[in-house]
């Protein structure tokens, strides 16, 4: 069965930290793994999609990089913000459709 | 910048009721995609459509469901008969290529009575 793992459930830290959030999955033959944003009640915001072949992407204070082989990825957050709280999903795609994770739920305080 | 829109942003209805919920793709895209988030659970795949036909579709996705892109510009989710467990957000999506980058929509509440 295809499943998406996330880990921490929740986070909590102070401004200024670095972050790691993790992502598993159980089947590797994926086309591609992407991290998305939802804040409390809104839509998902797309932050970065890595295809299968590529090892990380950057965007800003994010990078996220991908073990296919070992189903893992990693979503990197440096220097965080207060305006960085929000829940992040991580998705992973098989023929046309996303399996998401449970999220981790980040809150950055001041 | 581009996005995807979807309405009603919330709908209310009786159980057995049917319920159609529109989305407008961003102008380019050619994939379209249906998902949804009971309150407090994981986003499901719903459905994916491409050249006018449903490409992938999940377990979650039964004769109760439709998807329809009527005219060059909408797609909607209709849902026959609605039932209690129906209640959820249904997010619209879209994609300019196959297993490219998805945008979604704000998202569609729906609540079953």
């Amino acid at each position: 069965k295809q499943e998406v793992t996330q880990i921490p459930a929740a986070l909590s830290v102070p401004e200024g930290e670095n972050l790691v959030l993790n992502c598993s999955f159980t089947d590797s033959a994926i086309y591609n793994l992407q991290w998305f944003r939802q804040d409390p009640g809104k839509g998902l915001t797309s932050l970065l999609l890595i295809q299968s072949s590529q090892r990380e992407q950057t965007s800003g204070r994010l990078n996220a990089s991908l073990d296919k082989s070992s189903g893992r990825s990693t979503l990197y957050i440096a220097a965080s913000q207060p305006g960085d709280s929000a829940t992040y999903l991580c998705a992973v795609e098989y023929t046309d459709k996303l399996i998401f994770g449970t999220g981790t739920r980040l809150q950055v305080f001041p | 910048e581009p996005e995807v829109t979807q309405t009603p942003s919330h709908q209310v209805t009786q159980m057995g009721q049917e319920v159609i919920l529109r989305c407008v793709p961003i102008s380019n895209h050619l994939y379209f995609y249906w998902y949804r988030q009971i309150l407090g659970q994981k986003v499901e795949f719903l459905v994916s459509f491409y050249n006018n036909e449903i490409s992938e579709k999940s377990e979650i996705f039964d004769d109760q469901f439709s998807v329809e892109r009527p005219d060059g510009s909408n797609f909607t989710l209709k849902i026959r008969s609605t039932k209690l467990e129906d209640s959820a957000m249904y997010f619209c999506a879209s994609s300019v290529e196959r297993s490219g980058e998805l945008f979604f929509g704000e998202g569609s509440r729906l609540t079953v009575l």
